[in-house]
């Protein structure tokens, strides 16, 4: 199976910052890995797919790139809305691993 | 457009099965494949397989292997995730997902861009 790692597990950042995560596959992946954003008590939410192409109706403050085993997530300008964890996703392979997770979170 | 409609939470015994449904809305069924997703309590996501309707095989996590059957009823619209032998461990929300293949130049990307509300389901004795 492929692993996902994600770093960092936790961040602390304010409005208005830039915010970069990063995503880590096992073994090359191409460009098949997307991104969700999950918030407390809901389903998680597409934001990203093919490692850079933004999902209809996402916001273009995200931005998602990389290649192989290397990605990484940006929020140019973070909002209020966008405190919560975030997932990487690879669907490479079966069976399509999910990274452990970004929780971001109010400074 | 389409929705997943998921049924309500679920109380189990260990040693006992559980059948969740996902029930399909507003849109084309058995175009798209299904997958379902667990998040145990204050933990990330787990994938444990999918399905295409339209070719009824499904792919399951070899962790789930044994233990989980996934189907769907075109005439409904519904797809179901059927777990047994369940154990304490396997309390956590279930979700289905709408696998979506979008095309970039000549390679398919999936991705799951709709999923339904998620079912709770406890194991407990």
């Amino acid at each position: 199976d492929i692993q996902l790692t994600q770093s960092p597990s936790f961040l602390s950042a304010s409005v208005g910052d830039r915010v970069t995560i990063t995503c880590r596959a096992s073994q090359g992946i191409s460009s098949y890995l997307a991104w969700y954003q999950q918030k407390p008590g809901k389903a998680p939410k597409l934001l990203i797919y093919a490692a850079s192409t933004l999902q209809s109706g996402v916001p273009s403050r995200f931005s998602g790139s990389g290649s192989g085993t290397e990605f990484t997530l940006t929020i140019s300008s973070l909002q209020p809305e966008d405190f919560a964890t975030y997932y990487c996703q690879q669907l490479n392979s079966y069976p399509f691993t999910f990274g452990p997770g970004t929780k971001v979170d109010i400074k | 457009q389409v929705q997943l409609v998921q049924s309500g939470a679920e109380v189990k015994k260990p040693g006992s099965s559980v059948k969740v449904s996902c029930k399909a809305s507003g849109g084309t069924f058995s175009s798209y494949a299904i997958s379902w997703v667990r998040q145990a309590p204050g933990q990330g996501l787990e994938w444990m397989g999918g399905i295409i309707p339209i070719f009824g095989t499904a792919n399951y996590a070899q962790k789930f292997q044994g233990r989980v059957t996934i189907t769907t009823d075109e005439s409904t619209s519904t797809a179901y995730m059927e777990l047994s032998s369940l154990r304490s461990e396997d309390t956590a929300v279930y979700y289905c997902a709408r696998v979506i293949t979008m095309v970039r130049g000549v390679k398919g990307f999936d991705a799951f861009d709709i999923w339904g509300q998620g079912t709770m389901v406890t194991v407990s004795s």
